[in-house]
């Protein structure tokens, strides 16, 4: 089946430790994206990218970083400098770029004590 | 950071009711807007993607307009149905991805 997944679906750290979360799509899909959910918020993106090897910040990046070396992954580092690191975060793809419908996965919930 | 918001926040409707919800906007840097439905313990499903001023879409029960001038876009849907409870998000695309913290809607039956 098409799609995108996210692994693992809930992720426990120590404060201090950098965490890497996976996110593939196997939908052929340009773009890829990364956004982070709190309580009471809206989505939040953090980075996006256009096309392999290609990346741009989003508004709340400080903290986070990410590499696209194949089409098809975009994995999201959580470094030690992220301030609130717990969060639920979604990865998301799309055909094109902004204008494309997102298709999300089914996300990893990280808890940073 | 841009604020885009959705109203209301919640709401409860009776089977058959029908329903609409509100996205709100800037009306500068306008690309386009996004609806995305999201039901408890799935992922976002896109609904639908509207670019021009007055664009009017249509699935099924589920309908959007959209007034980038004014800054709004509603969702409505149409006799309401209890698979229909969710979240519903809007994204405004400018220069990033904006969105909304949702309406979530609860159908009783």
């Amino acid at each position: 089946d098409g799609g995108i997944t996210q692994s693992p679906k809930y992720l426990f750290r120590k404060e201090g430790q950098n965490v890497t979360l996976s996110c593939e799509q196997n939908l052929n899909h340009d773009a890829m994206y990364w956004y982070r959910q709190d309580p009471g918020q809206g989505l939040r993106l953090i980075y996006y990218s256009q096309i392999v090897n290609d990346f741009q910040k989003g508004d709340i990046a400080e903290g986070y970083s990410v590499s696209r070396e194949k089409k098809e992954s975009f994995p999201l580092t959580v470094t030690s400098a992220q301030k609130n690191p717990t969060a639920f975060y979604l990865c998301a793809s799309s055909a094109g770029g902004m204008g494309y419908e997102q298709y999300f996965g089914p996300g990893t919930r990280l808890t940073v004590t | 950071i841009l604020n885009v918001e959705q109203s209301p926040q919640s709401l409860h409707v009776q089977e058959g009711d029908s329903t609409n919800f509100t996205c709100s906007f800037p009306s500068s840097n306008f690309y386009a807007l996004h609806w995305y439905r999201w039901e408890t313990a799935k992922s976002p499903e896109a609904l639908f993607v509207m670019t021009l001023n007055g664009d009017e879409k249509k699935k099924g029960r589920i309908s959007a307009t959209l007034n980038t001038k004014e800054g709004y876009s509603y969702l409505y849907i149409k006799g309401s149905q209890p698979e229909d409870s969710a979240t519903y998000l809007c994204a405004f695309i400018g220069n990033q991805f904006y969105f909304g913290t949702g309406t979530s809607l609860t159908v009783i039956p």
